[in-house]
């Protein structure tokens, strides 16, 4: 059963600009989570998606969006690039979503490393 | 708020030494505890979890960890270090319908 896929896995970008992450969650799965992962704050809670819907947010700027589509595959979207997006992104699925029967456990992919120059 | 607290940022311990990652959380309801590994360049991945029933949950690759109501704990311990367990580990509680970590611990195994 192949995992989570995130793609690209690298990339560059300057100031100003826009970037698109794509994941690619474990088949089955219809919850999709994204964390920004960095050196002085760790791993911080973007949103979760749930059948096309967003269902929770967490504390980041309206630069940072996302979404999912029918076959569960989710995008986020930061316009607007500052030096301090320069992250690890990463995405998570899960069988069911938060609230409901959800224990915590999620699957990870390998994360997309973002450089803002 | 579900709050996690790991202290210590880097952690070296001795190969086939005691490893003792310490965390500590703050809940308002009952916590579901985990604790993630990160190898380089990788996502994270499950070690274990702690939801309900047995207090002393194993993991994967020796590890186990201990969930104390009374001291708001849920350290992981492994017995005897290796070389392969160098990695980032994190712990986190689940809540408000997301997880939230802690700071994480970077593991440096010394031969």
């Amino acid at each position: 059963k192949a995992g989570v896929t995130q793609t690209p896995r690298y990339l560059i970008k300057t100031r100003g600009q826009q970037v698109t992450l794509s994941c690619s969650p474990i088949s089955g799965h219809r919850s999709v989570s994204w964390y920004q992962q960095t050196p002085g704050q760790g791993l911080q809670f973007l949103f979760e998606y749930f059948s096309e819907t967003q269902r929770n947010k967490g504390n980041f700027p309206g630069r940072f969006s996302g979404r999912q589509f029918s076959n569960s595959r989710s995008e986020m979207n930061v316009s607007t690039l500052e030096l301090g997006d320069s992250a690890l992104y990463l995405c998570a699925s899960s069988l069911t979503p938060p609230g409901q029967g959800f224990t915590g456990e999620l699957f990870f992919g390998e994360g997309s490393r973002l450089t803002v120059l | 708020a579900q709050s996690v607290t790991q202290l210590g940022s880097h952690v070296s311990v001795s190969e086939g030494a005691l490893v003792l990652l310490r965390c500590n959380y703050s809940s308002s309801v009952p916590p579901y505890l985990f604790w993630y590994v990160q190898y380089p360049n990788q996502g994270l991945q499950l070690l274990l979890k702690y939801t309900t029933g047995a207090t002393l949950v194993k993991g994967i690759n020796g590890f186990e960890a201990e969930f104390k109501k009374s001291e708001t704990s849920f350290h992981l311990t492994k017995p005897s270090a290796h070389m392969s367990d160098a990695a980032e580990y994190f712990c986190a509680l689940y809540g408000n319908n997301r997880l939230a970590f802690g700071k994480g611990n970077q593991v440096v195994v010394i031969p």
